[in-house]
């Protein structure tokens, strides 16, 4: 156990809908990554947030956006959702940002769009 | 850009040894992770480079060359448990984002 924590596990929607998905880091860490793993695909890196400031974007598309809250825990909303959405989302946390410091991943949120 | 290379597969046998290659190009550098990830689950950390030469923690290793940016991870006394996917991933400079890699998946065989 990562102690980083993922809601929900699993999530099947239809096309056009938008969900959201939900990370909690590690106690005290404040940085949150998000990731998308397409089947048998690389992690695609999404965004990256520290301490509620965004600090790093990677492809991630406009109809997808991501907050970290002062409680630092952080949501990824997915809109317009397409077939192609469907995919592992990871959540990942470090305890700061900027270093080498490893990242520990959460156990994803599978999402299955319809 | 950043652009990451590693095989797609490799098979090895319960008890060898078996090294896994990745080279990469990045704009700015700060360091280098190795993570396994089994199917369905989560990527868990295996190891950091951030400076030349090997670093060993029992069974795996790493090795970097930041002038050749190249990497590789080592995996000794290879066990079944071991079939997973290896993600080399690269941190720019600052740490800020992280790329990983496609992937490497290997397959332990008795």
């Amino acid at each position: 156990d990562s102690g980083v924590t993922q809601t929900p596990k699993h999530l099947i929607t239809a096309t056009g809908q938008r969900v959201t998905l939900r990370c909690s880091p590690r106690s005290g860490d404040l940085s949150v990554y998000w990731y998308q793993q397409s089947l048998d695909q690389g992690l695609q890196f999404l965004i990256q947030y520290y301490n509620g400031e965004e600090r790093a974007k990677g492809n991630i598309l406009e109809r997808f956006s991501a907050q970290q809250f002062p409680d630092l825990h952080s949501e990824l909303n997915l809109s317009s959702l397409e077939l192609g959405d469907s995919a592992l989302y990871f959540c990942a946390s470090s305890a700061v940002s900027g270093t080498g410091n490893e990242q520990f991943f959460g156990p994803g949120t599978r999402l299955t769009v319809l | 850009g950043q652009n990451i290379d590693q095989p797609t597969e490799m098979t090895a046998t319960e008890g060898a040894i078996v090294q896994i290659n990745c080279t990469y190009q990045t704009s700015g550098f700060n360091g280098l992770f190795w993570y396994q990830q089994h199917a369905g689950e989560a990527p868990t950390f295996l190891s950091y480079n951030v400076l030349d030469g090997l670093e060993e923690k029992g069974r795996f290793s790493s090795f970097l060359s930041r002038s050749k940016g190249y990497s590789y991870l080592l995996l000794k006394e290879l066990q079944m448990k071991d079939s997973a996917s290896y993600l080399c991933a690269v941190s720019n400079t600052g740490g800020f984002k992280t790329i990983f890699g496609a992937g490497t998946r290997l397959f332990v065989k008795a």
